[in-house]
């Protein structure tokens, strides 16, 4: 049973635009959310997180929005740029030492 | 500051041979967790080291082991390899005295089953 979902294998986005990035969660216990990037060849990169007392965590252009009611968070990056293509991980977790349960990924392309 | 460091880069073994991948963790963390990726899947947690001790286990046969030693760098361990083990493995560092900060992730090893 997947517990974390992103249910959008890929999506291709024009530079300059926004991107949206979902993610759907099962397990009511998941206390702390982060995204990772992963490029080819290399090992994920953390990108930002929120924790379950926020509904909103922003960092330069991407923002990430937790929907506790709907166990939902997306990851919208503005503006969308070339090297922003990439494999993006939703990952959760709970009571700080439990380890990341992670979703399949979407692949973002960015088109200039 | 280097980072999480993972060796081998690549890896290619037959069925039934064991396995030996090595990580050295970011400087600073003391917490190592190793990840299993197969093709089009997210990373799965295989097992989390912390004080030379296996702290937590994911859903993996005996066949997976580790290791941490003294100055935090761990060993994977699989043995009688299967062709479903073939993988890009991730080993990721932390402090345990932070569990709220990132995990650091190595670039991994790409490990080939014939």
């Amino acid at each position: 049973d997947q517990q974390v979902k992103q249910n959008s294998p890929s999506l291709s986005v024009q530079e300059g635009r926004i991107s949206i990035l979902n993610c759907d969660y099962t397990n009511s216990m998941f206390d702390y959310f982060l995204w990772y990037k992963k490029y080819p060849a290399e090992g994920p990169t953390f990108l930002i997180s929120i924790s379950s007392i926020k509904d909103k965590n922003e960092d330069g252009r991407f923002t990430v929005f937790l929907n506790k009611s709907a166990k939902h968070l997306s990851l919208h990056i503005v503006p969308s740029q070339p090297g922003d293509s990439a494999v993006y991980f939703c990952a959760a977790t709970f009571e700080g030492n439990t380890p990341l349960v992670f979703g399949k990924g979407t692949r973002l392309s960015v088109i200039a | 500051d280097a980072g999480v460091t993972q060796s081998p880069t690549h890896l290619i073994k037959t069925r039934g041979q064991q396995v030996t991948l090595r990580c050295s963790p970011k400087s600073g963390h003391d917490t190592v967790s190793w990840y299993q990726q197969a093709l089009g899947q997210g990373p799965q947690f295989i097992f989390q080291y912390y004080e030379e001790e296996e702290r937590q286990r994911g859903n993996f046969p005996d066949r997976f082991s580790g290791h941490q030693f003294p100055n935090y760098s761990s060993e994977l361990n699989v043995n009688a390899l299967l062709l479903g083990d073939s993988a890009l493995y991730l080993c990721a560092s932390r402090s345990y005295d932070r569990p709220n900060q990132p995990q650091h992730f190595g670039d991994g090893t790409r490990l080939s089953i014939l």
